[in-house]
């Protein structure tokens, strides 16, 4: 079965640090770009960052550039995202997603088509 | 980055309603957007892609239509289990970006 299940979620002070993990399984991971998005509370969803396959190529929504750095390990099937100088506006479900390429009428077309279920970041003193 | 303008921000429907939903670009992004709904404590789940094209295992009731700036998301008949959040997101460029979500709900 293909699955995401991310980890690492919690209560964290504004300034402080988190690393989010995102367990993959079901397919081959190294194959495939991945990202996270976010959804705060009462808000929509956001797209924070992505990162290509081999590690390369990671871009991020400017609103965590500097403080947040996606990475992953294939020997583990694993993505992450650190979190540094956490602010209260970064309290959010945190979600994994496959980021992959769907073909119609012979154009690749960007999606996120396997979801994790999300973990939970509180930033609050 | 593109600001993706969605409206309604909610409605209420019942079922067998046809629901319309639409997303505006703030520049041209030829037809590459998505459509995501997303229920309470579930992951988002992919519906539309290309703007029009339905992903597999999607009910035929959902259908998306445009290109360039206006986009819709149409539900012909509204089933039970499609009350949730609705969400465009443009994969035009980066930083990818979604609208502001649709919330549907019985009423």
């Amino acid at each position: 079965e293909v699955q995401l299940v991310e980890s690492g979620g919690g209560l964290v002070q504004p300034g402080g640090s988190l690393r989010l993990s995102c367990a993959a399984s079901g397919f081959t991971f190294s194959n495939y770009w991945m990202v996270w998005l976010r959804q705060a509370p009462g808000k929509g969803l956001e797209w924070v960052a992505n990162i290509g396959g081999d590690g390369s190529l990671p871009h991020y929504v400017d609103s965590v550039k500097g403080r947040f750095i996606i990475s992953r390990d294939n020997t583990k099937n694993s993505l992450y995202l650190q979190l540094t100088s956490l602010r209260a506006e970064d309290t959010a479900v945190y979600f994994c997603a496959r980021d992959t390429n769907y073909v119609a009428d012979g154009v690749y077309y960007d999606v996120f088509d396997i979801w994790g279920q999300g973990t939970s970041v509180t930033v609050s003193s | 980055a593109i600001q993706m303008t969605q409206f309604p921000s909610s409605l209420s429907a019942s079922v067998g309603d046809r629901v319309t939903i639409t997303c505006r670009a703030s520049q041209g992004i030829r037809n590459d957007l998505g459509w995501y709904q997303h229920k309470p404590g579930k992951a988002p789940k992919l519906l539309i892609y290309a703007a029009s094209s339905l992903q597999s295992g999607v009910p035929s009731r959902f259908s998306g239509s445009g290109s360039g700036t206006d986009f819709t998301l149409t539900i012909s008949s509204l089933q039970p289990e499609d009350f949730a959040s609705y969400y465009c997101l443009q994969d035009y460029n980066y930083p990818r970006t979604f609208g502001q979500g649709t919330k549907v709900e019985i009423k």
